[in-house]
């Protein structure tokens, strides 16, 4: 049984040049979620998926950041034109859409720096 | 608006000493869950326990230990015999409601470090 797994581990870039990362959830959860941590803070929410629907994005998303999830499996996370305050560790989740069994369970994380 | 303080930054213990993380939360759910995660220096956030609002009783797993109060807003979590292996970041978090995201909202985690 494989968790979450997130590509790449770490990605250095430039200022003004666009990334992207991926997360591949666990097989049968439909929910999927990506959250922003800084050094020495706790998880912050993005957006998440229900299936290949994205349902909620959070104000801290701007309008660089675009998320999909193509036929409800993997997601994909891009940043266009990064910016030095972009630099975090970007965690993926998932879960089962039921709330009866809600744990999300999360992936290794990608550290992004942008110089 | 929801909120979990992790009013504890740093707490540093000897091996085998028993240590208690505090976590208060502000919620204006009725059913709400809360969790506890744990990030060792690998960074991977381990999930350790969810607890819903209507169960308030405590739990032990091994050398774990939570204590939910409403009375209280608390969901505290006590590591007793402590070993090195449990040095890392601990997170509380709360989801507040059974529709729509259900997403996590952490507290700012407490560094635990067992030292030898």
């Amino acid at each position: 049984d494989t968790g979450v797994s997130q590509d790449p581990r770490h990605k250095i870039t430039k200022r003004g040049q666009n990334v992207t990362f991926r997360c591949d959830p666990i097989s049968e959860h439909n929910r999927l979620y990506w959250y922003r941590q800084t050094l020495g803070q706790g998880p912050e929410f993005l957006t998440y998926f229900q299936n290949e629907a994205q349902l909620e994005k959070s104000r801290l998303l701007s309008d660089r950041f675009s998320a999909e999830r193509p036929k409800g499996s993997f997601s994909t996370l891009e940043i266009q034109r990064t910016e030095q305050g972009d630099s975090a560790m970007y965690l993926c989740a998932s879960s089962l859409g039921d709330f009866r069994y809600n744990e999300q369970f999360f992936g290794p994380g990608t550290r992004l720096t942008v110089l | 608006a929801q909120k979990v303080t992790q009013a504890q930054t740093e707490i540093s213990v000897v091996e085998k000493e028993d240590v208690t993380l505090d976590c208060v939360y502000e919620t204006r759910d009725t059913t709400y869950y809360l969790f506890w995660y744990k990030q060792p220096p690998s960074g991977e956030l381990v999930f350790l326990i969810r607890r819903n609002s209507f169960d308030e009783q405590n739990e032990i797993s091994g050398r774990y230990s939570w204590n939910f109060q409403k009375s209280t807003s608390s969901f505290n979590f006590t590591i007793t015999a402590s070993q090195v292996v449990d040095s890392a970041v601990y997170f509380c978090a709360l989801t507040g409601t059974i529709q729509g995201a259900q997403k996590l909202v952490f507290g700012q985690g407490t560094r635990l470090t067992i030292n030898p």
